[in-house]
């Protein structure tokens, strides 16, 4: 299994630019997050997903949006980027069918809005 | 809401040194699961220990050891003879059973330096 997969690694965005934010994973888990990490915050959370089609707002969720339209993505969306974006974003997913719950965290993307 | 705290922010120890990060939670939910996720300088978040509400055993792992007591709502994580290794940032998290259960709250992290 690759587990958790995001891509970019790594985006340099001007203000004002829009961008989508890749997440796969391919264990079958139903839940599936997306957290941004600031310096002395911790992460926080802008999304949640419970399943194909069912997505929710974290705590942080303005200028952003999610969809998940199959079990395995879970894309994170920048409509019209920020300076307040740049931060360091992690995806995460967690819980199969067969009773695993253990959290996966993608590598990150390193966003920078200029 | 959930929140955890995790009020130190930096620790610096001398290789071998025992160290212990503090983490306190609040959370009305009756059932709840409690983490601890190491983030070394490379960035990715490395899982360390889960631990839901109604198991308050302490546990042991080598040099890793983690102290639940419901009653102060802390779940403090020690480690014993530390190494230069285990200089990262840790986090303390929290999230509420059921659908909830991907919807973790984190504490702010602390930034563990071990000198040689």
């Amino acid at each position: 299994n690759a587990g958790v997969t995001q891509t970019p690694k790594f985006q340099v965005l001007k203000t004002g630019q829009s961008m989508t934010l890749q997440c796969a994973q391919d264990m079958n888990h139903e839940y599936m997050s997306w957290y941004r990490q600031d310096p002395g915050m911790g992460l926080r959370l802008i999304h949640y997903s419970v399943g194909a089609g069912i997505t929710d707002q974290g705590e942080v969720p303005n200028g952003y949006n999610v969809s998940r339209s199959t079990t395995e993505d879970f894309p994170l969306r920048l409509l019209s980027a920020a300076p307040s974006q740049t931060s360091v974003y992690f995806c995460a997913s967690s819980y199969d069918y067969r009773g695993n719950y253990e959290q996966y965290f993608g590598p990150g993307t390193r966003l920078t809005v200029t | 809401a959930q929140k955890v705290t995790q009020a130190q922010t930096e620790i610096s120890v001398v290789e071998k040194e025992d160290v212990t990060l503090d983490c306190v939670y609040e959370t009305r939910d009756t059932t709840y699961y409690l983490f601890w996720y190491k983030q070394p300088p490379s960035g990715e978040l490395v899982f360390l220990i889960r631990r839901n509400s109604f198991d308050e055993q302490n546990e042991i792992s080598g040099r890793y050891s983690w102290n639940f007591q419901k009653s102060t709502s802390s779940f403090n994580f020690t480690i014993t003879a530390s190494q230069v290794v285990d200089s990262a940032v840790y986090f303390c998290a929290h999230n509420a059973g059921g659908t909830s259960y991907g919807k973790l709250t984190f504490g702010q992290g602390t930034i563990l330096t071990v000198h040689p």
